[in-house]
């Protein structure tokens, strides 16, 4: 099946304490990004990758940091969290910048305290 | 500055009444505008529209996009609770970011 996983679903954390949320896709994607959706504010994209090697900042980058080592995998990194980064988090990839094949994750709320 | 406004952002319905949810919408170089639902899980594709005045349908659900006046609008039909969720619009941005624009989204609730 066609997907985007993300794990874990659910993370309570302490302040600084840094963690990685993953996600793989099984489509070959070239495109891999990351958003994050805030009451009020939508979903906003962090970071995002057009391929092996390459991301670029996206419109909410500050504190998270991501790496594309293959294809299929897309990491978010919080290196200190903080409590302003409780937020719930969509790993989502496409297979061009502007395609209706647009997959999204199944995301992962974090709450930092 | 790409930007997507939807409203109205909440609505209380009954079951078998008509909803339109609106779009409107301003970007450099517009290519699509979509459509997602979303239940308090990840969001769903339910439309791409390209074309002004081509209607797109999925039984109770349909859409249509006016390219001159910049908006899209989505109609559900004959209400369910199960159409209860957030509905979201968004546009490919300009650059080559693989990003989407979205808007604050509609929170439809459908009482029975």
């Amino acid at each position: 099946e066609a997907q985007v996983t993300q794990n874990p679903r659910y993370l309570i954390t302490v302040t600084g304490k840094k963690l990685t949320v993953t996600c793989s896709q099984n489509m070959n994607h070239e495109y891999m990004s990351w958003y994050r959706q805030d009451p009020g504010l939508g979903l906003r994209q962090i970071y995002y990758s057009m391929n092996v090697e390459v991301t670029d900042k996206g419109d909410v980058p500050e504190g998270y940091k991501v790496s594309r080592k293959e294809k299929r995998n897309f990491p978010l990194i919080l290196e200190s969290p903080s409590p302003n980064q409780t937020s719930l988090y969509f790993c989502a990839s496409s297979p061009s910048d502007a395609a209706p094949g647009y997959t999204f994750g199944s995301g992962t709320r974090l709450t930092v305290v | 500055e790409d930007k997507v406004v939807q409203s109205p952002l909440s609505l209380v319905v009954h079951e078998g009444d008509t909803v339109t949810l609106n779009c409107s919408y301003e970007v450099t170089n517009f290519r699509s505008l979509l459509w997602y639902k979303q239940e308090k899980k990840a969001p769903t594709f339910l439309f791409m529209l390209t074309s002004s005045g081509i209607e797109k349908k999925s039984g109770r659900l349909s859409s249509i996009l006016d390219k001159k006046e910049l908006f899209s609008i989505l109609n559900i039909t004959a209400t369910q609770t199960g159409d209860s969720a957030v509905y979201l619009c968004a546009v490919p941005s300009s650059g080559n970011t693989g990003k989407l624009i979205f808007g604050q989204g509609t929170t439809l609730q459908v009482k029975p």
